[in-house]
């Protein structure tokens, strides 16, 4: 079964500086994909960045960057410039896809807190 | 990107009634639709796998008497939650794939949520 860890509850980071989320997952499934999902007080799921298995490269999408190390299985999301609006829940998330129409499974989430 | 739109965004009923939960692709087309909940402080949590002109697939421990799924339309899924008790209060939250050529890969696009809470 497919699994996506989060070790961090919680980090904290001064504003302007660069952080990095961590997560690890787990599957059998050699075709799948690694999202970052940014989560506000409002609920909202907010897409950041998307790393396909088979991808040679690191996803970047602005200030966020997905250091993708396959051999470790990990996924972390590196944000760049820390704003304060950067303040949220942070969810790492997979699917599989070879199945077809699989669901995400979500890691627990890290609350990401921006310090001025 | 595509829009999956969610409603109501809030609602507060009393225990013992029925709640609907709409979500509408208004871009494309959405064979199928996944319902999540999330409970505060806690992760999104996979309910039930809703396919268009079929019956939910529902994850063990969800009730599928009382988490009502209808996936009628290409374009709308609703999620009803029946007799609903204070334990039901939790964040409901759908997310769809744009299938067919075309599609936008393997993203999922997600509603805005509903914050539901039973009196």
């Amino acid at each position: 079964a497919q699994k996506i860890t989060q070790t961090q509850p919680g980090m904290f980071v001064q504003e302007k500086e660069a952080v990095t989320l961590d997560c690890t997952y787990d599957t059998s499934d050699p075709s799948y994909g690694l999202f970052w999902y940014k989560q506000p007080s409002s609920g909202e799921m907010i897409f950041l960045i998307y790393q396909g298995s088979y991808d040679q490269q690191n996803a970047t999408e602005g200030r966020y960057s997905l250091n993708f190390q396959k051999a470790r299985k990990s996924a972390n999301l590196v944000i760049s410039a820390s704003q304060l609006g950067d303040s949220a829940m942070y969810f790492c998330a997979m699917r599989e896809l070879n199945s077809g129409n699989t669901p995400l499974v979500f890691g627990k989430g890290t609350r990401l807190s921006v310090i001025a | 990107g595509a829009v999956v739109s969610q409603h109501p965004s809030r609602v507060i009923c009393k225990s013992g009634t029925s709640v609907k939960i709409e979500c509408r692709s208004l871009d494309f087309q959405a064979t199928t639709m996944f319902w999540y909940r999330q409970f505060p402080k806690k992760s999104l949590m996979l309910m039930a796998t809703s396919n268009e002109g079929s019956k939910a697939t529902y994850e063990q421990g969800v009730e599928k008497d009382k988490f009502l799924i209808n996936h009628a339309s290409l374009t709308l899924s609703t999620l009803t939650v029946t007799s609903a008790h204070p334990e039901d209060s939790s964040f409901y939250i759908c997310s769809a794939r744009v299938s067919g050529p075309g599609g936008l890969g393997p993203k999922l696009f997600f509603g805005s949520g509903t914050q539901l809470s039973v009196l």
